[in-house]
């Protein structure tokens, strides 16, 4: 089985910007978690998706949001980005029979000018 | 291909016994390893780490051990307690923490019996 992929891989912004990341599942799994990881707040969980909906919310604001398609693809959205908001984002997905085991994938690194 | 293993899904233990979690990885340019406890709707926090130039790092309760040479490490939980019942991921990073990307476990499910 193929594993979890991201794309993009890597990706530049400058401040105010928006930008739409991607995430695809092992096939078969449904839930799609994201997380943020940065050295100084390490891994921060950001939302949780299974069969489109959204299941689990992290401690983000309004500007990060998220959707998962019938396929079980997942995107990440964030507007008006901000320096901060530099950083790596994971996704994760798991299936229904073993909810708790996450496979991650390699992330895509964002960097915020 | 997985590079950071967790072969045990789960694992129960009694209160007050110890617990141990195993991490086994591949690849050999990862010289620093991370704990991470994540309770359920809640992101993984950070429970303890170890740098290849040791051993052995011990925080309270929580002791982990790396064995290089077999590509290893666990975490050592004396005594156990209910509230420790969580998902443990393993993860590793090859360079400074934070600089470089962690690869993660697929995560063990511990449940404390009382």
């Amino acid at each position: 089985k193929a594993g979890v992929t991201q794309t993009p891989r890597y990706l530049i912004k400058t401040r105010g910007q928006q930008v739409t990341l991607s995430c695809s599942p092992i096939s078969g799994h449904r839930s799609v978690s994201w997380y943020q990881q940065t050295p100084g707040q390490g891994l921060q969980f950001l939302f949780e998706y299974f069969s489109e909906t959204q299941r689990n919310k992290g401690n983000f604001p309004g500007r990060f949001s998220g959707r998962q398609f019938s396929n079980s693809r997942s995107e990440m959205n964030v507007s008006t980005l901000e320096l901060g908001d530099s950083a790596l984002y994971l996704c994760a997905s798991s299936s229904e029979d073993s909810q708790e085991t996450q496979y991650f994938g390699p992330g895509t690194r964002l960097l915020v000018l | 291909d997985q590079q950071v293993k967790q072969n045990s899904p789960s694992l129960s233990v009694q209160e007050g016994r110890i617990s141990i979690l195993n991490c086994d990885y591949t690849n050999s340019m990862f010289d620093y390893f991370l704990w991470y406890k994540k309770y359920p709707a809640e992101g993984p926090t950070f429970l303890i780490s170890i740098s290849s130039i040791k051993d052995k790092n011990e925080d309270g309760r929580f002791t982990v051990f790396l064995n290089k040479s077999a590509k290893h490490l666990s975490l050592h939980i004396v005594p156990s307690q209910p509230g420790d019942s969580a998902v443990y991921f393993c993860a590793a990073s090859a360079g400074d923490f934070g600089n470089e990307k962690l690869t993660f476990g697929t995560g063990t499910r511990l449940t404390i019996i009382p």
